[in-house]
């Protein structure tokens, strides 16, 4: 079967840094993606890594570790648009894409 | 390019009832898939549909059913609703199948059963 964990909340300030981990299994995986939802809004697509390391896309960042079956997502710079559910979502043979339970992140002033 | 569509956006039925929901993805995609959102349980997968043909089926029971047409829209259909499939649906569409391409989330139908 599939599974995912991420932590289920974060909360911040405006301006640092958050980092969601995402711990997989997921037999055939090929792929980890990051999508963003806020409050009463549809999944927005952030990121996807294929390969080990680091991707960057202006003020978040995601990395990958196929060897761990771990990723992360990076949030810099936090502002306040940024509270939101984000979720990671790995790809797996069969081109089935499993979600995680997401994580709530809460940015204070 | 418009982007994906769902109708009705909510919905309040009776146990016992059942419900259609259809989605419209985004011109070119081929490929639409189908999650049930509630609250603790994250994005639960429910099928996915590809060139009219059913590719992936989630942990759902048998009265969650699907179809895609030959334009791609798709329809989900729940038959005798319980109280616990009230939640908020999802599709998505994609250019290839779901696991290898980003998807394109819709609003939404929000499904209340009483």
């Amino acid at each position: 079967g599939q599974s995912l964990e991420q932590p289920s909340e974060v909360t911040a300030v405006e301006g640092a840094i958050v980092q969601i981990n995402c711990t997989y299994q997921t037999s055939g995986f090929y792929g980890l993606s990051w999508y963003q939802q806020h409050d009463g809004g549809a999944p927005t697509f952030l990121s996807y890594n294929a390969l080990d390391g680091l991707e960057e896309t202006g003020r978040f960042s995601s990395f990958l570790s196929r060897s761990d079956s771990y990723g992360y997502l990076l949030l810099q710079e936090l502002q306040m648009k940024d509270s939101a559910s984000y979720f990671c979502a790995a790809s797996a043979a069969g081109n089935k894409l499993t979600f995680g339970g997401g994580t709530r992140v809460l940015v204070k002033p | 390019k418009a982007g994906v569509t769902q109708t009705p956006r909510y919905l309040i039925k009776t146990r016992g009832q059942q419900v259609t929901l259809s989605c419209s993805p985004i011109s070119g995609h081929r490929s639409v898939s189908w999650y049930q959102q509630t609250p603790g349980q994250g994005l639960q997968f429910l099928f996915e549909y590809f060139s009219e043909t059913q590719r992936n089926k989630g942990n759902f029971p048998g009265r969650f059913s699907g179809r895609q047409f030959s334009n791609s829209r798709s329809e989900m259909n729940v038959s005798t609703l319980e109280l616990g499939d009230s939640a908020l649906y999802l599709c998505a569409s994609s250019l290839g199948l779901a696991g290898a391409h980003e998807q394109y989330f819709g609003p939404g139908t929000r499904l209340t059963v009483t």
